[in-house]
Parts: C-alpha cells; structure tokens; sequence
C-alpha cells in the first residue's frame, strides 16, 4: 500500500526568508501524481501545487515550488518569500494515476515569525 | 464559479444519533470524495461517488455510508453516532478528463461533534 511521509510536525522560519518542507512516498507505481495542500485556521483545504511523475520538470505557482526526486520518492515544497498569510496546515498527498483515493500525510504546521 | 458547499457547516448530535451531511461539488465535477479529519489520525478517506457510483471505499465500518445524486451532490450518513465519530468532514470533488486528474477542491467542512 502507499504511504506519504512528512517527518517535520512543525516549522518555523522567519517572514521573507526561504522554507522547505519534507515529503517521501512509498509506492510500486510509475504513473501517479502528487500534491501539496494548505490547510489555514479557517480549515479549508487549499490546492497549492500539483506534480505528475511523468513529467520530469518540477512544478512552480508564484513563490511555491517543488523538487520532485522520482528515484528517491521525494517531494519537497520550497516557500520562498514567506509570508504571514502562509502560516498553515501543509499536507502532502499521493494519488495514482488510476482511479483511486488520494494519501494524505500526517501534515507539516509552519509557523511564520514577523 | 462556486466552489465546493458543504452544509451545515456545524453539528452537535448526541451519541446514538444519526447525521446526514450534504456535499455539492463544484459544476461539472462528477466525481466527490469524502474524507474524515481528527488531529490523532490526521485525513482518512470514508469514500469517493463517480456518476452516483461509489468507486472506492475506506476502512470505515458499515454505520458510515453514502450516495450521489444525479446532479453529482453527495450526502454521507452516520448512523448510531459514537463519541469517536467527532471530528472534521471534509468533501471533494475533482475534475477528470480522459482519465487525468487535476487535483481535488475542498469545501471548508462539515464539524461534527458528538456528546
């Protein structure tokens, strides 16, 4: 069965500065993608950025972006610019290419400091 | 475009209850998961319809159930409310083209609490 790991329960990192958040994956499948989602205080998940495996280029939206090790079955989320509306819930998923359910990991807290 | 409306938004039941929450996906989506968030546990999947169908299911026993409509609205129902069944419900819905996926919405929940 596949399993998302995200080994640092929280985070902080200074406002305007750079944070990179950890994410492995288990999986025996070669076509799948994967997520980083935003949870703020209000709950409501947020689609921050979407990666296919095929695709060897690593995904960008604005400050987000992420690099994707097929090999090492890692996919980290790098923050540049951080800011205070940032502060969230993070949880990186995996979904097969199939038609199946999306993996959650256990989530990142990233705290922002002024 | 609307996005993905659950309702209500919270619900105190008692033990022994059941409760019936509603999910409407956003136009054109066909397919709505849904999914259970505690802070011990973290998201565990309950279920996913596709064109009224359920195509997948988690590990939940058989009190959790539930239906989509033809206009792709789902509701789920959990019968014979336990304490442990409090939690945050979360509703999904996503676009699939040609058997690609482009990442799910969320709606802000369903908080359940259960005395």
């Amino acid at each position: 069965a596949q399993t998302v790991t995200q080994s640092q329960p929280e985070m902080s990192v200074q406002e305007a500065e750079t944070v990179t958040l950890s994410c492995t994956y288990d999986t025996s499948e070669s076509d799948y993608y994967l997520f980083w989602y935003k949870q703020p205080p209000s709950r409501q998940m947020i689609l921050v950025i979407r990666q296919e495996a095929y695709k060897q280029q690593n995904a960008t939206e604005n400050r987000f972006s992420v690099n994707f090790q097929k090999a090492a079955k890692s996919f980290s989320l790098k923050i540049s610019d951080s800011q205070l509306g940032d502060a969230a819930m993070y949880f990186c998923a995996y979904r097969s290419r199939g038609r199946d359910k999306i993996i959650f990991g256990k989530g990142t807290r990233l705290h922002i400091l002024p | 475009k609307a996005g993905v409306t659950q309702t209500p938004r919270y619900l105190i039941k008692t033990r022994g209850q059941q409760v019936t929450l509603s999910c409407s996906p956003i136009s054109g989506h066909r397919s709505v998961s849904w999914y259970q968030q505690t802070p011990g546990q973290g998201l565990q999947f309950l279920f996913e319809y596709f064109s009224e169908t359920q195509r997948n299911k988690g590990n939940f026993p058989g009190r959790f159930s539930g239906r989509q409509f033809s206009n792709s609205r789902s509701e789920m129902n959990v019968s014979t409310l336990e304490l442990g069944d409090s939690a945050l419900y979360l509703c999904a819905s996503s676009l699939e083209l040609q058997g690609d996926n482009y990442g799910y919405t969320f709606g802000s929940g369903t908080r359940l609490t259960v005395v």
